[in-house]
């Protein structure tokens, strides 16, 4: 199957500092990524739709000015987490669609492990 | 609002034994069905797809039970494993949304040698 990269797999940041995650398709071109967060023992929470060339869509309840998305070519989008608190430590994980040919589905990324201290 | 319903929450089994999990949902927009295994500290991979144009679908020792009818569908793990023990979430997509994913609350499987 595709394959979807995250880096960092895991980052400890200090309170207030800025963190940039980067999602890669790795052998597909994907128009669209999505940008999910994970709390332990629950369930895929989506964040944000990122469309390559244009400005991404957030979900309800989501800030775009602290989780500022780009998606710059059709194989990478990032996600920064400005000013990070605490509260932002969580599991954020990235999926690409692939919806070239016969073919529609949606690949994730193995996740990103943040801890705000 | 969840718009996939997923059950049970847990699921304990025996080695050998057949696992099953159930979603519902209410959209009928919704055409695409996939199933995803989430192993602890890692992203879902996906398992199993169904549209509704096809009641079954089967890969290898699992298998997608569809009823377009009651909007059921059901994840079917024969012979079960100890490695088939992880978190398993059930989803819907409708085309006309770029292939959003809305997801079941997931089930954790245990399964005991």
């Amino acid at each position: 199957g595709a394959v979807v990269s995250q880096h960092p797999s895991w980052v400890i940041c200090k309170s207030g500092t800025s963190v940039k995650i980067e999602c890669r398709s790795l052998d597909f071109q994907a128009t669209t990524m999505f940008w999910y967060r994970q709390f332990p023992k629950q369930s895929l929470m989506l964040m944000a739709t990122s469309n390559e060339g244009s400005k991404a869509t957030y979900e309800q309840g989501v800030e775009k000015d602290k989780f500022l998305i780009n998606h710059a070519s059709l194989t990478l989008s990032t996600l920064t987490v400005t000013s990070a608190h605490p509260e932002d430590s969580s599991f954020y994980i990235c999926s690409a669609r692939d919806s070239w040919g016969d073919t529609d589905t949606q690949y994730f990324g193995p996740g990103t492990r943040l801890t705000v201290l | 609002q969840q718009q996939v319903k997923q059950s049970p929450q847990s699921l304990i089994v025996q080695k050998g034994g057949i696992s099953i999990i159930n979603c519902a949902y209410e959209n009928t927009a919704f055409d695409y069905f996939p199933w995803y295994q989430q192993f602890p500290g890692k992203g879902p991979a996906l398992l199993i797809a169904i549209r509704p144009d096809v009641s079954e679908k089967k890969e290898g020792r699992f298998t997608i039970s569809f009823n377009k009818s009651a909007k059921q569908f059901s994840l079917h793990i024969m012979d079960s494993q100890p490695g088939d023990s992880a978190t398993y979430f059930c989803a819907a997509s409708k085309g006309s949304t770029l292939g959003r994913l809305y997801f079941g609350r997931g089930t954790q499987l245990t399964v005991w040698p």
